[in-house]
């Protein structure tokens, strides 16, 4: 019930395409879904995040979906770039949870042709 | 304004030996997080700290894997008797609050293999 299931495992893109990418997830006291991008030999960073009080939320080129009856979350990229290929995170927490103890999603790499 | 610092960046240890790995949390953090990558999967939870108190040790091994954040000084992650399956990279994190209510910082992470 803790799993987040993430989709595909790898994702490759032409350059100025839309690439998504699909999370699920089955515990319903998760409330915060983060989305983080990992760079080779670099730590995660956080992207982008959204909580089930809104189905959808942009930050630049990044948005998030989300779908609350299905469970359902998911990341697109407008407009991709080759400086967009890294490996993506997403994730889940519940502010009831009292720590940020992130369950994270297995990653998806992305490769962004020119 | 340093971000979460991690030491050693690469460590090399043969089987039986012990691996060390620190943390200094962001300035102002009081929270820190342990969480392991093994290749090509996903950040595994070890171990949740505040300062001299381990909250949460759910996600760590029983045997051999110990954690402190004493009041001064890093974070310490302890492996001991290291065996192959510890290869990993070890990504350590910190937060200003503890509720679930913003992001994780993390570093830029310990790779440790064991030959």
């Amino acid at each position: 019930q803790q799993q987040v299931k993430q989709s595909p495992q790898s994702l490759i893109v032409q350059k100025g395409g839309i690439p998504i990418i699909n999370c699920a997830y089955e515990n319903t006291a998760f409330d915060y879904f983060p989305w983080y991008q990992q760079f080779p030999g670099k730590g995660p960073a956080l992207l982008i995040a959204i909580r089930p009080d809104v189905s959808e939320k942009k930050e630049g080129r990044f948005t998030i979906s989300f779908n609350k009856s299905a469970k359902q979350f998911s990341l697109h990229i407008m407009d991709s770039q080759p400086g967009d290929s890294a490996t993506y995170f997403c994730a889940a927490d519940g502010s009831n949870f009292g720590n940020e103890k992130l369950t994270f999603g297995t990653g998806t790499r992305l490769t962004i042709i020119p | 304004n340093a971000g979460v610092m991690q030491n050693p960046r690469h460590l090399v240890r043969r089987r039986g030996q012990e691996a060390r790995l620190r943390c200094s949390p962001m300035k102002g953090h009081s929270h820190v997080y342990w969480y392991r990558q093994l290749p090509e999967e996903g950040l595994k939870f070890m171990v949740y700290l505040q300062k001299e108190n381990i909250i949460d040790e759910s996600g760590m091994p029983k045997e051999r894997f110990s954690a402190e954040f004493p009041k001064e000084g890093p974070s310490i992650l302890r492996i001991q008797q290291v065996v192959r399956g510890d290869s990993a990279a070890y990504f350590c994190a910190s937060s200003p609050l503890g509720g679930g209510t913003g992001e994780l910082f993390f570093g830029e992470g310990s790779r440790l293999t064991v030959l």
